[in-house]
């Protein structure tokens, strides 16, 4: 299985800053990554897929970047709604994985 | 838009099997790939498998001996068992739409339903 690795694990921000957190893969995954966000009790949404594309109806200050192993998500100016847990995934190849979680907190 | 809504018992006795729903609605369940994600509580997400339109199933290689997947068209729901459960089972299991591009990201998703392995 191809091993996903999120850094950091959580991390404490205040409204307008920017946030970066990175995904690194086991093995090469070309752009097959993807972010969701997840708020407890709700279903996880999909931020960015194809490692920067951004999905319908997400607001712009949420980007992602990168290739290979190595992908960045970004929020440009952290807003009240966004502290949730973040989660990358590979569907590179089966089965899918999951990184461990970033939790987005105050 | 399309929706997606778990349903099934929220307690299984140990070495019993899990049986879950997930009913769509707001869009056709045909040409798509569906998937069963499970989150124990306090851990991260795993996928167990997906299964498309045309009957074809992928499952995680630590759960596929215990793991079937089905689809009904007819009735836009597809199906999750999973036999002699633990108390490892335990975990919010949610469903959820690839998008129809190839990367296959997971694009719609149900709030998830709890289920609690125990006697």
């Amino acid at each position: 299985d191809i091993q996903m690795t999120q850094s950091p694990s959580s991390l404490s921000a205040s409204v307008g800053d920017r946030v970066t957190i990175t995904c690194r893969s086991s093995q090469s995954i070309s752009r097959y990554l993807h972010w969701y966000q997840h708020k407890a009790g709700k279903a996880p949404k999909l931020l960015i897929y194809a490692a920067s594309s951004l999905q319908s109806g997400i607001p712009s200050r949420f980007s992602g970047g990168g290739s290979g192993t190595d992908f960045t998500l970004t929020i440009s100016s952290l807003q009240p709604e966004d502290f949730a847990t973040y989660y990358c995934q590979q569907s590179y190849s089966a089965p899918q994985t999951f990184g461990q979680g970033t939790k987005v907190e105050i | 838009q399309v929706q997606l809504q778990e349903s099934g018992p929220g307690l299984v006795k140990p070495s019993e099997t899990l049986s879950l729903t997930c009913s769509v609605s707001g869009g056709s369940i045909s040409d798509f790939y569906w998937a069963w994600i499970r989150q124990p509580a306090g851990k991260g997400l795993e996928c167990i498998g997906r299964v498309s339109t045309t009957g074809s199933t992928n499952y995680n290689p630590s759960l596929t001996s215990r793991v079937t997947m089905s689809i009904n068209t007819s009735k836009n729901l597809f199906s999750l068992n999973l036999r002699s459960v633990t108390a490892a089972d335990t975990a919010v299991y949610y469903c959820a739409r690839e998008s129809d591009s190839d990367w296959h990201a997971l694009e719609y998703w149900g709030q998830g339903a709890l289920v609690t392995v125990s006697s």
